[in-house]
């Protein structure tokens, strides 16, 4: 059963740093692309980043280019965001998804982790 | 970046209500569209694939159609445990979009 466990999220000040992770078992980890997703309150959901199997590639939504940066830990069958520089609108529940192969749509995702920023 | 628009935003059912989401994409995307349901407090689950694909233990009153720039969501009977927001989601460009839902409540 394939279980993705978000951690890292919390209360940060505009302007700060974020870490967050999330903990894969029970598929391949290594074998799929994975992403982060995030829903603000009461809002749709927005994609973020993705970062692809067995390579360095990274994708990231406009919104987010140049201050999120994606991450993977294959031996340790785990995801990262760092983000950076955040601001108010990225306030949100940010999910870990697995892509489905050869598709990017989101055949998994965890319970997700809300991060708010604020002052 | 393909745009997607779900109508209507809300839509208020009955038990056994024929239930139908449009999903209209900026441009065509082919059949490159995926539908999830998702629930207060819970993520998203994903129900159909590939405009029409229904994923493994969804049931079979759900089912999807459409191809191009228009997509739909069709529930043949809503069930209790239908009542929920939906969403689309276009995978045919790397920037991953999704419509901004459709809240199914009860009537």
């Amino acid at each position: 059963e394939v279980q993705l466990l978000e951690s890292g999220g919390g209360l940060v000040q505009p302007g700060g740093s974020l870490r967050l992770s999330c903990a894969a078992s029970g598929f391949t980890v290594a074998s799929y692309t994975m992403a982060w997703v995030r829903q603000a309150p009461g809002k749709e959901l927005e994609w973020v980043s993705s970062i692809r199997a067995f390579g360095d590639n990274t994708f990231y939504a406009d919104s987010v280019k140049g201050r999120f940066s994606i991450s993977r830990d294959d031996s340790k069958s785990t995801l990262f965001l760092q983000m950076n520089n955040l601001r108010a609108e990225d306030t949100a529940v940010y999910y870990c998804a697995v892509e489905a192969p050869n598709a990017v749509y989101f055949h998994s995702w965890g319970q997700g982790t809300l991060v708010t920023v604020s002052s | 970046d393909i745009q997607m628009t779900q109508s209507p935003s809300t839509l208020s059912a009955s038990v056994g209500d024929r239930v139908t989401i449009t999903c209209r994409a900026s441009q065509s995307i082919s059949t490159w569209l995926a539908w999830y349901q998702q629930k207060p407090g819970k993520p998203p689950k994903l129900l159909i694939s590939k405009a029409s694909t229904l994923e493994n233990g969804v049931p079979s009153r759900f089912s999807g159609s459409g191809s191009g720039a228009e997509f739909t969501l069709t529930i043949t009977s809503l069930q209790p445990d239908d009542f929920a927001s939906y969403y689309c989601q276009q995978y045919n460009s790397y920037s991953r979009t999704f419509g901004q839902g459709t809240k199914v409540e009860i009537k």
